[in-house]
């Protein structure tokens, strides 16, 4: 397995202002995902960031809006730029272990005012 | 898309198994089924994969069907702890050597006393 902790655990922001959440994990990995939970729905997922290569965004989801920095193997960064109330969310990000293992993060918990 | 269907929800009594239904009609034959389970809002937790034959951890077991259309996910001795949200995922080939997994509603699971 992998241990993933992210930061902060939780935020509040203002409307208009951005955040950048920390993913690190405990040993090199590949791939890595950034995903949002929305309040009681399911997991949605953003966009693949696999160190040397540019992120790969999912359909609904901009560059602009929620860049990803992959530095290296074991660090990755979102940032939920020009926030909205609608980003309130929890975001997760995700890694693969092996070919079969991917674990997920405890989550960070953003609330937009 | 989530390519799998679940029920909304299930409820099991306190140390019965509990068996949690997936259809996946549409899956392609390298494709992996993945379930996970989520507690409270916390990340989400890895149980168990499988391809085609059926498959047992230290958690549960994967019963999945000749056809691979449909799989089972069998908690033996189902505890309080047990009661979260259990997500059915295939993973999908995004290029290269790449995969994703899409998260559809899930199964909440209530155990009960």
């Amino acid at each position: 397995s992998a241990v993933i902790s992210q930061k902060p655990s939780r935020d509040i922001c203002q409307r208009g202002t951005s955040l950048t959440i920390q993913c690190q994990v405990d040993s090199q990995v590949t791939m890595m995902f950034w995903y949002r939970q929305q309040p009681g729905q399911s997991l949605t997922l953003i966009a693949t960031a696999n160190q040397g290569s540019e992120a790969t965004y999912e359909s609904g989801f901009v560059i602009d809006k929620f860049p990803i920095s992959r530095p290296n193997l074991t660090f990755s960064t979102l940032t939920v730029s020009n926030m909205s109330p609608e980003d309130s969310s929890i975001y997760l990000c995700s890694v693969v272990v092996t070919f079969y293992e991917q674990y997920f993060g405890p989550g960070t918990r953003l609330t937009v005012t | 898309d989530a390519k799998t269907t679940q029920p909304p929800s299930m409820d099991c009594a306190e140390g019965r198994a509990a068996n949690l239904p997936c259809n996946h009609s549409t899956i392609s034959g390298n494709e992996y089924v993945y379930w996970y389970r989520q507690i409270h809002s916390q990340g989400p937790q890895y149980i168990i994969h499988g391809l085609k034959n059926n498959e047992t951890n230290e958690m549960a077991s994967l019963i999945i069907t000749e056809d691979r259309k449909s799989s089972t996910l069998i908690l033996p001795h189902a505890t309080l702890r047990d009661t979260a949200v259990y997500y059915c995922i295939v993973r999908v080939e995004s290029g290269g050597s790449n995969y994703k997994l899409t998260f559809g509603k899930g199964t909440l699971l209530t155990v009960n006393p």
